[in-house]
Formats: C-alpha cells, structure tokens, sequence
C-alpha cells in the first residue's frame, strides 16, 4: 500500500529561520505529489503540487525520486506561515495523506 | 462559486447509533471524496464516488458506507457507532479538469460519540 510518512509532529522555527517540512513516499509507479495547509480555523487547502514547480507563499518543494522525498522548504519563515501541513500522495486513483506537521513560528 | 458545504458540522451521538453526514460539492464538480481525520492518525481516506459510482475506498470496516446523488451530492452514513469514530469527517470534491486530482475541502463535521 502506498504511503506517505511525515517524521515531524511538530516543528518550531524563529521568525526568519529556514524551514524544512519532511515528507517521504513509499515509491509505487508514478505518484503526483502534494502539499496542503491548514491554517487556524480555516479549511485544508492546497499550497502546492510538484507537476506546477510554482513557488506559493515563499514555499517550494523539489520531488526527489531518488529518495522518494517531497520535502517543503522556505528560507525565511513567517509568522502567518504557523499552520498544520499535510504532505499527499494520488497514484492509481487514491489520494494519500501524511498524518501532518505542525509547524509553529515563533516571534 | 460556493465552496464545499457540509452539514451539520457538528454531531453528538451515542454508541450503537447511526449516523448520516452530507456533502454538497462545488459546482460542475462530479468526484466527491470522503476522510477521517483524527490527531493521530492524520487524514485517512474513506471513499470517493464519481457520477454516482464509488470508484475508490479506503480501508474502513463495512459500518461506513456513502453514496453519491445525479446531482453529485454526497452522503456518508455510519452505522453502529463505536467510540472510536469521534472524529472530524472531511469532504472533498475534484473539478473535471486537468486538475481533477486537486481536492478542495469542505470545513467538516465534527462527529461526538458517547
């Protein structure tokens, strides 16, 4: 079975450090690659895919086949970048979550 | 376009009860999906319905089922439930589209069981 394993619960960065979100994909065929956020109250959304290799919000995130990686990277994090992240999967028509990363910038 | 809406968005039962959730889909959008999402365990995939059709499921027991209305609607239905399903259940609709494998979430149903 596919799957999609986040290491970090939690990760707490200054404002301004680098932030590095992990995620990691069981490798099977060729799965499209997603990051979606959670912000307080709000609804889980998507902040980027691999196929765009758009930067959204200062956010990118290299598809790493080798590693089976996907990782999420921003070089100067911000507060309003405090959310639940969702690292997925979609291969042979399933999606696949990672349990998620709280990431929390502290002023 | 309105979101995806989903009601109630909250729930309170008690073990051994059934329960139905409703999802309403964007607009033109005809792939409803469904997920359990708890602290631990993160978002876990329950089914998708396509034109009416469940065309994926997840790895749930037989007391989850769903289904999908012409109008694309969607119900989920849980039955004899188990303390366990506290949780908050999310709907998702795909577009028809290139981007068909973009899921746009609704805010939920946050389901108590006692």
């Amino acid at each position: 079975a596919q799957r999609v394993t986040q290491p970090e619960k939690l990760l707490s960065v200054f404002k301004g450090a680098p932030v590095e979100l992990k995620c990691n994909y069981s490798y099977s065929g060729s799965p499209e690659l997603f990051w979606y956020v959670q912000y307080s109250r709000q609804r889980l959304q998507l902040l980027l895919r691999h196929i765009s290799r758009e930067s959204i919000k200062g956010f990118t995130a290299d598809l790493n086949k080798g590693e089976t990686s996907f990782h999420l990277k921003k070089p100067f994090a911000q507060e309003e970048d405090s959310a639940m992240y969702y690292c997925a999967s979609y291969n042979f028509n399933k999606f696949y979550f990672g349990s998620g990363t709280k990431l929390n910038v502290k002023p | 376009k309105a979101g995806v809406t989903q009601t109630p968005r909250y729930l309170i039962k008690t073990r051994g009860q059934q329960v139905t959730l409703s999802c309403s889909p964007i607009s033109g959008h005809r792939s409803v999906s469904w997920y359990q999402q708890t602290p631990g365990q993160g978002l876990q995939f329950l089914f998708e319905y396509f034109s009416e059709t469940q065309r994926n499921k997840g790895n749930f027991p037989g007391r989850f089922s769903g289904r999908q209305f012409s109008n694309s609607r969607s119900e989920m239905n849980v039955s004899t439930l188990e303390l366990g399903d506290s949780a908050l259940y999310l709907c998702a609709s795909s577009p028809p589209t290139s981007f068909q494998n973009i899921q746009y979430f609704g805010a939920g149903t946050r389901l108590s069981v006692l």
